[in-house]
């Protein structure tokens, strides 16, 4: 059963300095998603991307966060100068095969965590 | 109002019972509706969608009342295995979705 990946699983930086999670969603689908969730705290929408581009983020994806698909394959996003309270789990989803429902599709998170 | 409203539990059952959770959304524009499940720091994982005629999938039944915003999930003859966390997950379409904070079910030998 095709899956959506992620990577790293756990990546450990100091604060201020930039990372870039990375994922690979499922091959045949559209939309892409990223998430992150605060330790003991619900799941919350960063961003959407659709056809090369944004097509919705949250007030939480401010200036710091962007998000690139650098190749057919991969769905990117980076943290330029991290805070502390930027440590979360980041989860990528990817949905919509073509024709088919909005159901989104989980990673399984890359854990980040800034010193 | 929360955007997505549930009760965080916890929810501790026996083996064997039945249990229900309600969820309450806010946005009357809200096109689908989901459950997923989420094991402890790992990734949610859908386990059904919601329809307004109701859906049912083995012992897990999910309903939809649009008119009162209120989605509904029972569990029938729990197992160990079903506790975890339970999200219910409001979308607009393909974009944005918004999580409920989810509702803890521990079952219990």
């Amino acid at each position: 059963e095709p899956e959506v990946t992620q990577t790293p699983s756990h990546q450990v930086t100091q604060m201020g300095q930039e990372v870039i999670l990375r994922c690979v969603p499922i091959s045949n689908h559209l939309y892409f998603y990223w998430y992150r969730q605060i330790l003991g705290q619900k799941v919350e929408f960063l961003v959407s991307f659709y056809n090369n581009e944004i097509s919705e983020k949250s007030e939480i994806f401010d200036d710091q966060f962007s998000v690139e698909r650098p190749d057919g394959s991969n769905f990117t996003l980076k943290i330029r100068s991290t805070k502390l309270e930027d440590s979360a789990m980041y989860f990528c989803a990817s949905s919509v095969p073509a024709g088919g429902p909005d159901t989104q599709y989980f990673g399984p998170g890359t854990r980040l965590t800034v010193l | 109002r929360k955007e997505v409203e549930q009760d965080p539990g916890p929810f501790n059952v026996p083996e064997g019972a039945t249990v229900a959770f309600n969820c309450t959304y806010s946005n009357s524009a809200s096109q689908s509706f989901f459950w997923y499940r989420q094991d402890c720091r790992k990734e949610p994982k859908l386990l059904m969608s919601v329809y307004s005629s109701g859906n049912e999938d083995g012992r897990f039944t999910a309903q939809l009342n649009r008119a009162s915003q209120y989605i509904s999930l029972l569990i029938r003859d729990s197992k160990l295995s079903d506790s975890a966390t339970y999200l219910c997950v409001v979308s607009g379409g393909y974009q944005k979705v918004t999580f409920g904070i989810g509702t803890k079910l521990q079952v219990i030998p």
